[in-house]
């Protein structure tokens, strides 16, 4: 079946170093996410991507974030200067139209920023 | 204001039982509604979607009740495999995804 993949799993981080996350999502789809969750809050959107290009974002999605898609599989969410409140699980989703609530989920990227 | 609002429990439930949670949603202009499980420190994964003539998966039934905003979610022989967090998200009117900070559910032996 196939998935979307995330990497690293885990990643700890001094305040103010830059992070990139690594994102597969499913090979035909053709809309992509980034989410966070706090431990022990709710899932909060960050930015959804269709046609190399940001569709949408919400005001987390500061300056300090950006993604790209370099090659036509990976999917990045890069924060530029890491802070303290950045610590979060970070999760990639896809789906195959912009329209659908059916979002695919990796996994999970968990950041730690010390 | 855009909200979803979910009881975040937690529901302790028997193995066995019968458990219904529902979520109330603000904008009267959305179009889509689904729910969502979350295992702990998971990622959330697609439960199912909430048609307007309601539907039934198994042992989950969900249904949308528009004139009262709402939507339900209704497990049937509960089991243990059943504990985890239940997320309510609705696509509003401008196609966003707003997600409930969903409802605990702890199915008991």
């Amino acid at each position: 079946e196939p998935e979307v993949t995330q990497t690293p799993s885990h990643q700890v981080t001094q305040m103010g170093q830059e992070v990139i996350l690594r994102c597969v999502p499913i090979s035909n789809h053709l809309y992509f996410y980034w989410y966070r969750q706090i431990l022990g809050q709710k899932v909060e959107f960050l930015v959804s991507f269709y046609n190399n290009e940001i569709s949408e974002k919400s005001e987390i999605f500061d300056d300090q974030f950006s993604v790209e898609r370099p090659d036509g599989s990976n999917f990045t969410l890069k924060i530029r200067s890491t802070k303290l409140e950045d610590s979060a699980m970070y999760f990639c989703a896809s789906s195959v139209g912009g329209w659908t609530g059916e979002l695919f989920f990796g996994e999970g990227s968990r950041l730690t920023v010390l | 204001r855009k909200e979803v609002e979910q009881d975040p429990g937690p529901f302790n439930v028997p193995e066995g039982a019968t458990v219904a949670f529902n979520c109330t949603y603000s904008n009267s202009a959305s179009q889509s509604f689904f729910w969502y499980r979350q295992d702990c420190r998971k990622e959330p994964k697609l439960l199912m979607s909430v048609y307007s003539s309601g539907n039934e998966d198994g042992r989950f039934t969900a249904q949308l009740n528009r004139a009262s905003q709402y939507i339900s979610l209704l497990i049937r022989d509960s089991k243990l495999s059943d504990s985890a967090t239940y997320l309510c998200v609705v696509n509003d009117s401008n196609y966003q995804l707003i997600w409930g900070a969903g409802t605990k559910l702890i199915i008991k032996p």
